[in-house]
């Protein structure tokens, strides 16, 4: 099992350019989020999915969507990239079955934008 | 959704058992409480969860107090390894990470 895999590692990009983040789990997992994390800070949620074609507003969904077309995979699209996005971008997934709500993450996407 | 509060840092010998408090006041009858931990700049890491009582696994140890407004990790015998950002986190829908408590594991 690879577990959650995040593509790509480093990006960096431009003012107004866009860009898609991929995330992908190979656990089955119904649970599906993306989290953003800014230096010394903790970790925030941008958008989540609670299951194949269905996705949720987190915490600080302004300027990124998201799609889940798989169960597999959770896709987050930056449109207009700004200088506040720059952060480290990370990947999680859960099983919902009572109390086993354990997120398994990714190792992170660092993103800069100039 | 709870709020929960850690101090900001602490440091532990080697070897000595590492004790993390986190306060939880406003915590809800059926809410978990979850402990992650981040190494260096790496995705976050489960460590343990639990509801009222206390539970321990290979990696630590929780301590839930009988009115549920406060817990305390145990990492028993701390190693440098286990230098991190540890997260106390009531669960709700996608985890609600604060700033956590920086610790640092000294030779």
């Amino acid at each position: 099992n690879a577990g959650v895999t995040q593509t790509p590692k480093f990006r960096v990009l431009k003012t107004g350019q866009s860009m898609t983040l991929l995330c992908a789990q190979d656990m089955n997992h119904e649970y599906m989020y993306w989290y953003r994390q800014d230096p010394g800070m903790g970790l925030r949620l941008i958008h989540y999915s609670v299951g194949e074609g269905t996705t949720a507003k987190g915490e600080v969904p302004d300027g990124y969507n998201v799609s889940r077309l798989k169960k597999q995979n959770f896709l987050l699209g930056l449109e207009s990239a700004a200088p506040s996005q720059t952060s480290v971008y990370f990947c999680a997934s859960s099983l919902l079955t009572g109390e086993l709500y354990e997120q398994y993450f990714g190792p992170g996407t660092r993103l800069t934008v100039t | 959704d709870a709020k929960t509060t850690q101090p900001t840092s602490m440091d532990c010998a080697e070897g000595r058992a590492a004790n993390l408090p986190c306060n939880h006041s406003t915590i809800s009858g059926n809410e978990y409480v979850y402990w992650y931990r981040q190494i260096h700049s790496q995705g976050p890491q489960y460590i343990i969860h639990g509801l009222k009582n206390n539970e321990t696994n290979e990696m630590a140890s929780l301590i839930i107090t009988e009115d549920r407004k406060s817990s305390t990790l145990i990492l028993p015998h701390a190693t440098l390894r286990d230098t991190a950002v540890y997260y106390c986190i009531v669960r709700v829908m996608g985890m609600r990470f604060g700033a956590g408590t920086r610790l640092t594991v000294k030779p």
